[in-house]
């Protein structure tokens, strides 16, 4: 069975600063693995996906995330925080017949 | 290009009402669709699924019912609301490689 645990459920971090995003997966075999964010009130948007083509996967915004077979992880990253990505992040992997297993969810905070 | 419509974006209903939400897809044919709920300050849930008209697959029992009348509509219903029903609910669709869902803005449900 397919099963994705977001490490932290709070990241706060200045403006300007990195900021990384930490996701272990577990899969019975190759997987599909997204990062969604959402902001308040807001339906989810799709930051980038890795489907077993090149393990570093660059999103929008700025954000990318590298998938490590070996650590069963798939962390989200970007170099800058802005204003503007404070939001909810949600690690996600595709499970049978195309279901999505969605991780509890990051909080992120930026700080000014 | 694909949009996804929810309607309402907010509703207010008291304890024993009916519900009826729905989902329009555009700019797609015979797409895969989902329910999913978002309680407060957790992470979705899937509650439905559809690979066509009239097909609907339950992933939880529960006080709500899914309808697919047409190949791009779907429909979330009650007859009786419970408290425990209040959420964010998004619907999401999927086409044609069955890997990357796409949200529609959701739902605001508040039970009282």
């Amino acid at each position: 069975a397919q099963s994705v645990t977001q490490l932290d459920s709070h990241v706060s971090v200045s403006e300007g600063t990195p900021v990384l995003l930490r996701c272990n997966y577990s899969s019975s075999y190759s997987p599909s693995l997204f990062w969604y964010v959402q902001h308040p009130n807001k339906g989810l948007q799709l930051l980038l996906k890795y489907t077993s083509a090149a393990t570093l996967v660059k999103g929008i915004n700025g954000f990318e995330a590298e998938f490590k077979k070996s650590e069963t992880s798939f962390h989200l990253t970007k170099p800058s925080a802005h204003m503007s990505d404070a939001a909810e992040y949600f690690c996600v992997v595709r499970g049978g017949g195309g279901k999505l297993i969605f991780g509890q969810g990051t909080e992120l905070s930026v700080k000014p | 290009s694909q949009t996804i419509h929810q309607w309402p974006a907010t509703l207010v209903q008291p304890v024993g009402s009916p519900l009826s939400l729905e989902c329009t897809v555009e700019g797609t044919s015979n797409p895969n669709l989902y329910w999913y709920r978002q309680a407060a300050g957790r992470g979705l849930q899937l509650l439905f699924y559809s690979v066509g008209i009239g097909q609907i697959s339950s992933e939880v029992p529960q006080n709500l019912s899914a309808s697919r009348p047409q190949d791009r509509q779907f429909i979330l219903s009650s007859k009786k609301l419970l408290l425990s029903d209040s959420g964010f609910y998004l619907c999401a669709w999927t086409w044609p490689d069955l890997e990357t869902q796409y949200f529609g803005p959701g739902t605001r449900l508040l039970v009282l």
